[in-house]
């Protein structure tokens, strides 16, 4: 089975810090997503990979970036995190395919005091 | 710009019964996959099933069907013989455009009654 694990489930952080969240998958996948999930506005892509180093932005970029530097592992960073970034952070992988689907995380719900 | 819409932010069902859950969508694509996920409480995001815009024939997967209309771009979910494990947000996705991102809908929160 395919496992993309996220390296924190609950997460609090304060204001003006700088957040990491990880996220690795097991699949070989060359396509990598971050989303947003906030309710009432469903899964909100923030940042993609589809290729180590390579990154592009998505619907909401704005307030984060991403790294990936090895094939299975993609990093999103709150550079100066902010209460308005207080969410469910999802990530997931897939294939380069448009019949593949998307295999998600677990998530990461992180808390901006 | 690709948009999905679920029209129903809740919907219930008594168990065993069948329910179907509203999907439109937009698009310029003529070649994309439609996918519907369920999110459990506090459980990870899965596939339910997934249709080829060029395949007519709707796809089954065991209790889950979809009814594909692609002149009207629509793409609801029946869930059949409901039971209480089918408690869960479903989200209704297209994919189409560049690097092959998924557009999804805001969810539908699924109540089982028993």
């Amino acid at each position: 089975d395919v496992k993309v694990t996220q390296s924190s489930r609950y997460l609090v952080k304060r204001t003006g810090e700088k957040v990491f969240l990880e996220c690795v998958q097991d699949m070989d996948h060359e396509n990598m997503f971050w989303y947003r999930q906030d309710p009432g506005l469903g899964l909100r892509l923030i940042y993609f990979s589809y290729d180590v180093k390579m990154k592009e932005k998505g619907d909401i970029p704005e307030g984060y970036s991403v790294s990936r530097e090895k094939k299975e592992r993609f990093s999103l960073i709150l550079e100066s995190a902010s209460t308005n970034q207080t969410s469910m952070y999802l990530c997931a992988s897939s294939f380069p395919d448009r019949n593949q689907p998307q295999h998600f995380g677990d998530g990461t719900r992180l808390s901006i005091l | 710009a690709q948009t999905v819409t679920q029209s129903q932010p809740e919907m219930s069902v008594q168990e065993a019964e069948t329910v179907t859950l509203s999907c439109t969508y937009d698009t310029s694509e003529s070649d994309y996959y439609l996918f519907w996920y369920k999110q459990p409480p506090s459980r990870q995001m899965i596939l339910v099933i997934r249709q080829e815009a060029y395949k007519q024939q709707n796809a089954t997967e065991n209790r889950f069907s979809v009814n594909f209309q692609k002149a009207a771009k629509s793409f609801s979910l029946k869930i059949s013989d409901s039971q209480l494990g089918d408690a869960a947000m479903y989200f209704c996705s297209h994919s189409g455009g560049s690097n092959y991102k998924l557009t999804f809908g805001k969810g539908t929160l699924l109540t089982v009654n028993p």
